[in-house]
């Protein structure tokens, strides 16, 4: 079975820092690797996908992850973090295989921004 | 825009009371998903629909039902919400099975 673990459920940092939210899966193959963000009473909104083409992956609102396979992890990283980004932070991992297409989720890692 | 429209945003209901809740697409999407998601938890997800094929969860509560008449809209159906079934409903789309999954903005549920 599938799993993704979320080091920290809730993560602040000051505005203008280095944002990192950790993301690690569990899979014997590569799946396919998502982040979402969701605001408050807001549903999910993709911020970007790994589908094993390129491992550094660029998404909206100047977010990145990069693919290590031999970390199993997809860690979320923002340059320089903006009041804005204060949401939750869903990673996914999607197995395309033997006919499951179940999306697993993280459990979140809330992000506080600090003015 | 295309997109997922989820209506009401807020539902209120009384225990015991049968509650509908709506979910419309612009997309185009032959998958349609209901998740539950409660308070600073993941989403959970009950159920989809691969175009009219249904597909239930193991652990979907007998409970909960779904309706998808034509492509453009999916029904949540909870017969006899109980107290804990109060939670944020979130709706979801992908164009086939394995694709990123577009979600609308949710319906909270309160059950009185």
């Amino acid at each position: 079975a599938q799993s993704v673990t979320q080091l920290g459920s809730h993560v602040s940092v000051s505005e203008g820092a280095l944002v990192l939210l950790r993301c690690n899966y569990s899979s014997s193959v590569p799946p396919y690797l998502f982040w979402y963000v969701q605001y408050p009473n807001q549903g999910l909104q993709l911020l970007l996908k790994y589908t094993s083409a390129a491992t550094l992956v660029k998404g909206i609102n100047g977010f990145e992850a990069e693919f290590k396979k031999s970390e199993t992890s997809f860690h979320l990283t923002k340059p320089s973090a903006h009041m804005s980004d204060a949401a939750e932070y869903f990673c996914a991992s999607l197995y395309s295989g033997a006919g499951s297409y179940q999306l697993t989720f993280g459990k979140g890692t809330k992000l506080s921004v600090i003015p | 825009d295309a997109m997922v429209i989820q209506n009401p945003r807020y539902q209120v209901t009384q225990f015991g009371k049968p509650v509908t809740l709506s979910c419309s697409q612009t997309l185009n999407h032959n998958v349609m998903y209901w998740y539950q998601q409660k308070s600073s938890q993941a989403p959970k997800l009950l159920f989809h629909y691969y175009d009219k094929d249904f597909n239930n969860e193991a652990d979907t509560p007998d409970n909960f039902q779904s309706r998808r008449p034509n492509t453009s809209f999916c029904f949540l159906d909870i017969r006899s919400p109980g107290l804990g079934d109060a939670a944020m409903y979130l709706c979801a789309t992908s164009r086939t099975r394995g694709q990123p999954q577009h979600f609308g903005d949710g319906t909270r549920l309160s059950i009185l």
